[in-house]
């Protein structure tokens, strides 16, 4: 079954860009949608379609996806964007959606 | 403006069966194109996805929990329900509902994200 791997944390400082990967076997040809989710409330897409952004998301959110590996980037990262964030596609091998492991963005 | 709210037992004993009601309004699952799909999260745990029913009654199923799961629509009611058998422990989970959509274009089937979603609902399995 198909497989997405993202790391379990990442930290960094306001301001700084955190990149939160989402690793897939050829996942460059799928379209990839971001989540966050903060705690004790469902999930918010912030990015569909590996770089659009539905209205209301800052620009700071944006994605990018190539080969074995979607990105989601987040610029000048706020206090507010502390989160878990999940990657996910469709797998139309197997007919289903499909959420990676989730990464928790911590800012120090 | 498009919303969703889960509903149904905060408890359910092992072996029974569960039943969720997730209830919208804003849109139309009459409407060429849109789906409601069910997704749920262990305390602590992942985000997994559950099933999906789209406006023309067609559905989609998680292939390890297919055969424990239906989900059904009524349009007239505005309401998606899903149901799963043989309850057990590990089922315990938060459960959501949201909004999603298809794009079909000839044998080319475009699968957009789940863009509005519940505020979910905690489903506890215990004897």
């Amino acid at each position: 079954s198909y497989v997405l791997t993202q790391p379990p944390s990442v930290s960094l400082a306001p301001g700084q860009t955190a990149r939160i990967t989402c690793g897939g076997e050829n996942i460059g040809i799928r379209s990839v949608h971001w989540y966050q989710q903060k705690p004790g409330q469902a999930p918010v897409l912030v990015v569909y379609d590996d770089d659009d952004r539905p209205s209301g998301i800052p620009e700071r959110f944006s994605g990018s996806n190539s080969r074995n590996t979607a990105t989601l980037t987040i610029s000048g990262v706020e206090a507010g964007d502390e989160a878990n964030y999940y990657c996910q596609v469709w797998d139309g091998n197997s007919g289903r959606f499909v959420f990676g492991t989730g990464t928790n963005v911590i800012v120090l | 403006q498009i919303t969703l709210k889960e509903s149904g037992p905060t408890l359910v004993k092992p072996t029974q069966t569960l039943t969720l009601t997730c209830t919208f309004s804003g849109f139309s699952l009459s409407t060429s194109g849109v789906g409601v799909g069910w997704i749920r999260q262990p305390p602590g745990k992942a985000l997994e996805w559950l099933a999906l029913i789209y406006w023309n009654d067609d559905k989609r199923y998680s292939p390890s929990l297919k055969s424990r799961l239906t989900i059904t629509k009524d349009t007239s009611k505005n309401q998606v329900v899903l149901t799963m058998t043989n309850m057990d422990p590990v089922d315990t989970a938060t459960y959501y509902c949201a909004h999603s959509a298809i794009a079909v274009a000839g044998t080319f089937h475009y699968y957009y994200g789940m863009d509005v979603w519940g505020q979910g609902t905690t489903v506890t399995v215990s004897s």
